[in-house]
């Protein structure tokens, strides 16, 4: 499978508790997106990284959240002291440029007890 | 700022009845727009999008989706229901500019009955 891939599909921990998600974007892809999807919700951007620069970030992400994307292949985003309301779905995406299509993975669903 | 309104969280249709889902845009720069559709605990899959050229967008899966700047709307519509169609359907916006960062609605969720 040559798509995008994120790791865990599925984490559950209690509240406090440090998180971290992987993304595995699609080969040569430049540009990875970050999205977090509450219940019921549509999809809301969180960041976008092009090759290694992180170059834009919602203000949905708090100072608890992190990403990095080294080397520009893969990212990972980290949620520190996770909150009950951090619970939803973490998807990823990746375009080959500004122009293309965006390709998304199937998530990370984050429950915080 | 851009969003995007999708009108009723659900729709039931009949298989071989006519989907029309609705979404009307606000963008202060000409848009792209864009349709997902989002499968149970998958990611999303792009069924088209508009990007300036033709009004008429066709896609995957036989859905299409017309563009109308008088109206703010870009509905998506498929002539014939099928089961396999029924799932969660996301309008979308972004400005010219492309992929950088898209404004998703709410969703709408296509049930389709035999």
């Amino acid at each position: 499978d040559t798509g995008v891939s994120q790791n865990p599909r599925h984490k559950i921990t209690k509240r406090g508790q440090n998180v971290t998600f992987r993304c595995d974007p699609i080969s040569e892809h430049n540009r990875l997106y970050w999205y977090r999807q509450t219940l019921g919700q549509g999809p809301e951007f969180l960041t976008y990284f092009q090759n290694e620069a992180q170059l834009e970030k919602s203000r949905l992400l708090s100072d608890r959240f992190s990403a990095e994307r080294p080397k520009g292949s893969f990212s990972t985003l980290e949620i520190q002291r996770t909150e009950q309301g951090d619970s939803a779905m973490y998807l990823c995406a990746s375009s080959l440029n500004r122009e293309a299509e965006a390709f998304f993975g199937q998530g990370t669903r984050l429950t915080v007890v | 700022a851009q969003s995007v309104t999708q009108l009723g969280s659900h729709v039931s249709v009949s298989e071989g009845a006519l989907v029309l889902l609705r979404c009307n845009y606000s963008s202060s720069v000409p848009p792209y727009l864009f349709w997902y559709v989002q499968y149970p605990n998958q990611g999303l899959q792009l069924l088209l999008k508009y990007t300036s050229a033709a009004t008429l967008v066709k896609g995957i899966n036989g859905f299409e989706a017309e563009f109308k700047k008088s109206e703010t709307s870009f509905h998506l519509t498929k002539p014939s229901a099928h089961m396999s169609d029924a799932a969660e359907y996301f309008c979308a916006v972004s400005d010219i500019t492309g992929f950088q960062k898209l404004v998703f609605g709410t969703g709408t969720r296509l049930l389709v009955s035999p």
